[in-house]
């Protein structure tokens, strides 16, 4: 089955504590991208990847780095997470750059006390 | 950078009653415009997209219209039924030729539609 797995799910964290949210798809997509959801605000994109070691700012990248290693992973890491990053986070890939259907993962709800 | 608004808000409609949802972009670029579907708790899943070549798309009880000169397209559902009842956003597709800023799809902030029985 065709998808985009994010994990965890659901997160709790503390100030300053250093965590990964991964994001894998099994579709061979070569664009991928993170965005964070917030209420009244929408999707903000945070980061995408058009393709292997090729990445680079979203609209809102404060706070957050992006690896791609490899063309199915793209980990969110947050080295220092401030409560202002508590959010609903998405994975999303598309065949190319944008113009057909975006996957998106299933969400990872963050919540930094 | 792309900046779409999206009116309005909130939507609430009588169940068998039409429902449109209203965006504007800013970038003549663009070229692809998306609308995803979010049911409380889950994930945004595309419903119905268009491009700029074309005027107007229909798939069964939705449609889209694209007008390029004003820059601004909706998003029309018929006969709507509690099923329907989830928040809606549209997009808009920019490329970023110079690195920096976002590239991809750019969301309005969302519609949250309400189907009243």
């Amino acid at each position: 089955e065709a998808q985009v797995t994010q994990n965890p799910r659901y997160l709790i964290t503390v100030t300053g504590k250093k965590l990964t949210v991964t994001c894998s798809q099994n579709m061979n997509h070569e664009y991928m991208s993170w965005y964070r959801q917030d209420p009244g605000l929408g999707l903000r994109q945070i980061y995408y990847s058009m393709n292997v070691e090729v990445t680079d700012k979203g609209d809102v990248p404060e706070g957050y780095k992006v690896s791609r290693k490899e063309k199915r992973n793209f980990p969110l890491i947050l080295e220092s997470p401030s409560p202002n990053q508590t959010s609903l986070y998405f994975c999303a890939s598309t065949p190319g750059r944008g113009n057909t259907e975006a996957f998106f993962g299933q969400g990872t709800r963050l919540t930094v006390v | 950078g792309e900046n779409v608004e999206q009116h309005p808000s909130t939507l609430s409609v009588q169940e068998g009653d039409s429902a449109v949802i209203k965006c504007t972009y800013s970038d003549s670029a663009s070229n692809y415009f998306p609308w995803y579907k979010q049911e409380l708790g889950k994930r945004p899943q595309l419903i119905i997209d268009i491009r700029s070549n074309v005027g107007e798309k229909k798939d069964q009880r939705i449609a889209v219209t694209l007008n390029k000169t004003a820059k601004h397209f909706s998003l029309h559902i018929t006969e709507t039924q509690p099923e329907d009842s989830a928040v809606y956003f549209c997009a808009a597709l920019i490329q970023s030729y110079s690195g920096g800023g976002a590239d991809g799809l750019t969301f309005g902030k969302g519609t949250h539609l309400i189907i009243q029985p």
